[in-house]
């Protein structure tokens, strides 16, 4: 069974940008969840979501979005894109997500996001 | 890999020896445990999980062991192996919001 694929797995933009990231999560997976890691804040849970709609937010700005498809993948978008938002973006997924019986949550290698 | 340049705790073994890692979680209404492993340049891999009415779970090699009356969670690897070097994150979950919060991460290295 295919694991976690993020993409792209480097990305380089500008102050301003914005930019859009993509998760395919395990197939039968319907909850992904995103992530932030950084030398300075650790991993900070972003969202979840599970059968297209978000599920749990965490304390980011509303320049950070996400969404799911009826297939489970999911995208994550970021606008305006500040030099803090350089990180290792991460996602994960899970059978039914962190309040399901199946708590086991697998991570894709990330996609490090550079902003210059 | 992303935590270069974040000083975590480090914690130096040797092979063979047993490993304890320890972490102290901030909210006592936390109800759910995990402990993750991360290598360099991969993302976080689940080892084992706990559930707060319980106060031990073993798996394979590693034994996840929860102290609530202090808040305190410790990972224990058993005859720790140069392929356990990585990273490790503690994380709790805290109804009714179920948003996975990480501890900071502690390095482990394993040495001949």
């Amino acid at each position: 069974k295919a694991g976690v694929t993020q993409t792209p797995r480097y990305l380089i933009k500008t102050r301003g940008q914005q930019v859009t990231l993509s998760c395919s999560p395990i197939s039968g997976h319907r909850s992904v969840s995103w992530y932030q890691q950084t030398p300075g804040q650790g991993l900070q849970f972003l969202f979840e979501y599970f059968s297209e709609t978000q599920r749990n937010k965490g304390n980011f700005p509303g320049r950070f979005s996400g969404r799911q498809f009826s297939n489970s993948r999911s995208e994550m978008n970021v606008s305006t894109l500040e030099l803090g938002d350089s990180a290792l973006y991460l996602c994960a997924s899970s059978l039914a997500g962190l309040a399901g019986p199946s708590n086991e949550q697998f991570f894709g290698p990330g996609t490090r996001l550079t902003v210059l | 890999g992303e935590n270069v340049g974040l000083h975590l705790p480090t914690l130096s073994v040797q092979e063979g020896d047993n490993s304890i890692i320890n972490c102290a979680y901030s909210n006592s209404a936390s109800d759910y445990f995990i402990w993750y492993k991360q290598e360099s340049g991969k993302g976080p891999q689940f080892i084992i999980d706990i559930r707060s009415n319980m106060d031990k779970r073993q798996g394979q090699r590693v034994t996840v062991l929860l102290n609530k009356t202090v808040k305190h969670l410790s990972l224990q690897i058993a005859a720790t192996q140069p392929g356990d070097s990585a990273v490790y994150f503690c994380a709790e979950i805290t109804p009714p919001t179920d948003k996975l919060i990480f501890g900071t991460g502690t390095r482990l290295q394993v040495f001949p």
